[in-house]
């Protein structure tokens, strides 16, 4: 079965510094993997995604990640903090089944802090 | 505006009462689905449905009855909540054929 694992539960930053968040999936096709974000508050935004080609990918607020099949990894990054980016952040990946049911599975999550 | 909205924003409510979520998407999407995210678990997939009167089981379905009669529709509904349904709900759709899905803002409920 297909799974995610956000290793860092919480993470603290200093506004301007950089920022990778580390996410690892276990799925035996291709995957299909998102980065979403989630203000207090607020519903799920998504950051980007990766289904193919060029392994570094650019998305919205300045984020990139970088997929690497040798590593099972999508790690999320920011070269410079904002104090506005404070938030839970979410990696997933796409189930697709034979049956047609799509489902994201996500892992638990990294809550981000950024200080002052 | 594209969107999934879901209501209510929030719901406290007692054991046994009967309740439903709606989710709406103005986006002529076929896929929609419910999730519900628990803290240290992330979003579990209960329902989703292909299309209209298409529905199947997630990750979590019990406890919980979906239908979809028509495409910009899907409500959530618990016939006897309980406690172990306090949760943060969210509702999401995509297009057929694509492995997005937009989420809408959440319902948290809690269940006395």
């Amino acid at each position: 079965a297909q799974s995610v694992t956000q290793p860092d539960i919480h993470i603290t930053v200093s506004e301007g510094a950089s920022l990778e968040l580390r996410c690892n999936y276990s799925y035996g096709a291709t995957p299909y993997l998102f980065w979403y974000v989630q203000s207090p508050g607020q519903g799920l935004q998504l950051l980007l995604k990766y289904f193919s080609g060029d392994t570094l990918v650019q998305g919205i607020k300045g984020f990139e990640a970088e997929f690497k099949r040798s590593q099972s990894s999508f790690n999320l990054r920011k070269p410079s903090v904002h104090w506005s980016d404070a938030a839970e952040y979410f990696c997933a990946v796409a189930l697709i089944s034979d049956t047609g049911r799509r489902a994201l599975t996500f892992g638990s999550g990294t809550r981000l802090q950024v200080q002052p | 505006e594209a969107q999934v909205t879901q209501n209510p924003r929030y719901l406290i409510t007692v054991t046994g009462k009967k309740l439903t979520v709606t989710c709406s998407q103005n986006m002529n999407h076929e896929y929609m689905s419910w999730y519900r995210q628990d803290p240290g678990l992330g979003l579990r997939q209960i329902y989703y449905s292909m299309n209209v009167e298409v529905t199947d089981k997630g990750d979590v379905p019990e406890g919980y009855k979906v239908s979809r009669k028509e495409k910009r529709n899907f409500p959530l509904i618990l016939e006897s909540p309980s406690p172990n349904q306090t949760s943060l709900y969210f509702c999401a759709s995509g297009r057929d054929g694509s492995y997005e899905q937009y989420f809408g803002p959440g319902t948290r409920l809690t269940v006395t």
